[in-house]
Parts: C-alpha cells; sequence; structure tokens
C-alpha cells in the first residue's frame, strides 16, 4: 500500500513570496490533515478536511495560509506572502476515518519550508 | 483547550538498556485517546501505541508499553531491549473524542540509542 505522498520535499522563498504544497492520501481515506512543525517542536494541526469539507481550521492563519481538497482526494496548502517565522516543515496526514478517535494517522515525508 | 508537556527534551541509553519518556496532559474530559507517534531521523512519523482513557489495562506492543496514571495524567513509554532503530523523536499526543477531535501533540523526547 502506497503511504501518503507530498512534495516538493525542500523549498527555499524569500520572505513575501508565495509558495505551495502538494499532498496525495493513502487511497481511501477519508480525513487529510496539514500540520505546521516549527524546528524543535511537535505538529500543530492547521487545517482538517473530510472529504471535501473542512472540519477544522481554527489554527489556519487564513490572512496568508490556504487550503483546498478537490474532489476528496489531494490537497494543496499555499502560503501567500510567506514570512519568516512560516519556516517549519509542512506535513500532512490521512486516516481512514471510520468515525472513531482512535484512527491511526498515517504522515508523509513533509516538506521543508525555509523562508529567507 | 488540552495541553501536553514532555518534560525531558532529550535522552541517550546504551543498547539493549530500558528507558521511559515521560508524558503529562492536562484535560477536564474522561474520556479520551493517547498515543506515542515516533519520528525517525529524516523519516516520517509512525505510530508507536495507543492508549484509551477507560481502559484501565496498559497498551503494550512488543518490546514497547505505557504506563497510564489517569488521575495523576500522566502516560510513559517504556521502551525495553532498545535498539539502534529506535533512536528518533518521540512524541506524546492527547485526541479529543467531542468535536473536530483534533490531535494534540507535545514538544518531543529526541532519544538516542548508543552502540
Amino acid at each position: 500500500e502506497a503511504g501518503v505522498a507530498q512534495s516538493p520535499r525542500y523549498k527555499i522563498i524569500e520572505k513575501r513570496q508565495s509558495v505551495a504544497f502538494w499532498c496525495n492520501p493513502i487511497s481511501g481515506h477519508a480525513t487529510l490533515y496539514w500540520y505546521q512543525q516549527i524546528l524543535g517542536q511537535g505538529p500543530k494541526l492547521l487545517i482538517q478536511f473530510q472529504n471535501n469539507g473542512v472540519v477544522d481550521d481554527s489554527q489556519l492563519p487564513k490572512d496568508r495560509f490556504s487550503a483546498e481538497r478537490l474532489k476528496g482526494v489531494d490537497s494543496t496548502l499555499k502560503i501567500q506572502p510567506a514570512k519568516l517565522e512560516d519556516s517549519a516543515v509542512y506535513l500532512c496526514a490521512s486516516s481512514l476515518d471510520r468515525g472513531l478517535a482512535s484512527d491511526t494517522q498515517y504522515f508523509g515525508p513533509g516538506t521543508r519550508l525555509t523562508v529567507l | 483547550a488540552q495541553t501536553v508537556t514532555q518534560s525531558q527534551p532529550e535522552m541517550s541509553v546504551q543498547e539493549a538498556e530500558t528507558v521511559t519518556l515521560s508524558c503529562t496532559y492536562d484535560t477536564s474530559e474522561n474520556n479520551y485517546y493517547l498515543f506515542w507517534y515516533k519520528q525517525p531521523p529524516s523519516r516520517q512519523m509512525i505510530l508507536v501505541i495507543r492508549q484509551e482513557a477507560y481502559k484501565q489495562q496498559n497498551a503494550t506492543e512488543n518490546r514497547f508499553s505505557v504506563n497510564f496514571q489517569k488521575a495523576a495524567k500522566s502516560f510513559s513509554l517504556k521502551i525495553s531491549d532498545s535498539q539502534l532503530g529506535d533512536t528518533a523523536m518521540y512524541f506524546c499526543a492527547f485526541r479529543s473524542l467531542q468535536g473536530a477531535q483534533k490531535l494534540v501533540f507535545g514538544q518531543g523526547t529526541r532519544l538516542t540509542i548508543n552502540p
């Protein structure tokens, strides 16, 4: 079974530029998550989708971050314009979502963003 | 809001030793899930073990076991017969059964297993 795919793996941009990350979840997984992991910290949930709909985006800085999940499969996360403090690893995860909180989240390899 | 605290930023042990990683959390809920995730260097985060709060029996997965103390809101991970491949960041995480059931992570503990 293929895992969660993310691209690019690394990205370096100047502040005020825009950037986009892509995630393809495990086939059949209804729920998709985007996390931000700043160096030395645990991941923080930015947005959670169930199929096409947003379940939680309370920690997404909506003035600069946006995310979409078209057709309930893959997803893109965009930052525009980027700030220095956005430097982090952006993790995508997916889960089967049988309505159980015990459902395992499967993580992708992440995209390491450096904002100069 | 729930919080998860891992008080040990780094730990180091010799191969084959037993090591215990600490985690405490804060919640007013009675039922929830707790997890330990492992993030090896430059590799994907994977689930190590999970515990449901209403189950009194501590979860075990091969060399990994937990000590769940609900009243103390403590959830430690014990790794027995540690191996070089156990070297990783370990994250404790809490998941509510209410609302969006968001997964909340601690700051992590960097564990190094020395040969």
